[in-house]
Order: C-alpha cells, then sequence, then structure tokens
C-alpha cells in the first residue's frame, strides 16, 4: 500500500525560504522508473505542477518557477524535500507530493493529503 | 507552458451524461496522448480517474471515459450519480523538460 505525507511549516514571511518534506511508504525510490513529483494548489484555484524527481536523481521543474525549486531526496529515508526560496504570497497553496505512475510514468496515481502553507508576514 | 484550457462549470441531472473538455497545443495534448484526469472533491486531494488517455485505474467506475481529438482532449461522465460533483482537472504531459500541465479546472454540478 503506497502512502504519502508531506510535513513543513504552516506559515512563512515573505522573502523566507520554505522548506517541506515529503515522507511516503509502499514503495522505493531507489527502484527503477519510480518518481516524486510536487504539486500546489492555492486556494480556490487550480492545480500547479512544481517539480519531479527520478529514481536515478534526475529532477525536473516548472519553467516558470525553476529558479526558485531546488527538489532532493534521501533514499534511506524515504523522504523526497522540496525547496522553495523567496517565499510570496502569491506562493499561499496546499502542497501535495505524488508517486509518479508506472507505464509512460505521466500521471500521479497516489497523492499525500497536501500541506497547507500560508506565506504572510 | 500555459494551462490547459478547461470550462469553468459543467452541470447535469442524475443519469445523463455530461463532456468536460481540456484544449491543449500541439506541444501537449496533441502531441502526445498520455492525458489523465483527476477528481478532487473539497477538502480532498486529487484521485486519478483517467490516465494515458483512456485507462482506468483499478476501483474507478467504468461510468468514466476519456478520449482526445487534435489538442482537445475530453473526460465523459455517464450515469451521472450525486457523488461525482466534485472539480476534475486535466493533465496533459508536455515533453521531458516541462513534464505536465494541468488544465484550468472544471466543477461538476449534479443537479
Amino acid at each position: 500500500q503506497i502512502t504519502l505525507k508531506e510535513s513543513g511549516p504552516t506559515l512563512v514571511k515573505p522573502t523566507q525560504t520554505l522548506t517541506l518534506t515529503c515522507t511516503f511508504s509502499g514503495f522505493s525510490l531507489s527502484t527503477s522508473g519510480v518518481g516524486v513529483g510536487w504539486i500546489r494548489q492555492p486556494p480556490g484555484k487550480a492545480l500547479e505542477w512544481l517539480a519531479l524527481i527520478y529514481w536515478d536523481d534526475d529532477k525536473r521543474y516548472s519553467p516558470s518557477l525553476k529558479s526558485r525549486l531546488t527538489i532532493t531526496k534521501d533514499t534511506s529515508k524515504n523522504q523526497v524535500v522540496l525547496t522553495m526560496t523567496n517565499m510570496d504570497p502569491v506562493d499561499t497553496a496546499t502542497y501535495y507530493c505524488a508517486h509518479r505512475g508506472g507505464g509512460s510514468g505521466s500521471y500521479f496515481d497516489y497523492w499525500g493529503q497536501g500541506t497547507l502553507v500560508t506565506v504572510s508576514s | 507552458q500555459s494551462a490547459l484550457t478547461q470550462p469553468a462549470s459543467v452541470s447535469g441531472s442524475p443519469g445523463q451524461s455530461i463532456t468536460i473538455s481540456c484544449t491543449g497545443t500541439s506541444s501537449d495534448v496533441g502531441s502526445y496522448n498520455l492525458v489523465s484526469w483527476y477528481q478532487q472533491h473539497p477538502g480532498k486531494a486529487p484521485k486519478l480517474m483517467i490516465y494515458e488517455g483512456s485507462k482506468r485505474p483499478s476501483g474507478v467506475s467504468n461510468r468514466f471515459s476519456g478520449s482526445k481529438s487534435g489538442n482537445t482532449a475530453s473526460l465523459t461522465i455517464s450515469g451521472l450519480q450525486a457523488e461525482d460533483e466534485a472539480d476534475y482537472y486535466c493533465c496533459s504531459y508536455a515533453g521531458s523538460s516541462t513534464f505536465v500541465v494541468f488544465g484550468t479546472g472544471t466543477k461538476v454540478t449534479v443537479l
């Protein structure tokens, strides 16, 4: 059974750096083909893909946020960490981590519950 | 990379069929048959309903089906039920660099 759970601060100040951790179980990020992604959703708005890390440490970032994002993995801890710099109130959102599906790998088949991050001074 | 375009809302009566469109470009929807669809109830995480254009994950009702024509993908819900009332998002693969792009979302209301 695959599960994922996000953790991190609920409140950050403008210009600060956000660090979120995704702790998962039921799969290993050392297995070929596996990937974990981050997706966010501002209140009342649409989903937005942020980043993806593959089992071989290859990484992909949203072109519009690439300069502010870093995704890393700790295989031994079954964790993926997302860092976003220079936070702004428009970054207020629920942040989800998700397991990349098999086959084409172009979708997310298991999602965490999400964590709401508010950016405010 | 711009978000895929979906209608803001679609409604239907119980038992009816509805279709949600998802319009992209030749760089995403038009180039790959790799559209996925997600259902999201208020306050909940998204749930995968369709992947790789028309495949259903185990446990998803066969009332949900996906298709594509040109730069537009579609999700059809047949035999509409009250539990189908939710937000729906499409998502398309957009190449190895961009990975995926999500749609603007559609609120489905069961009348």
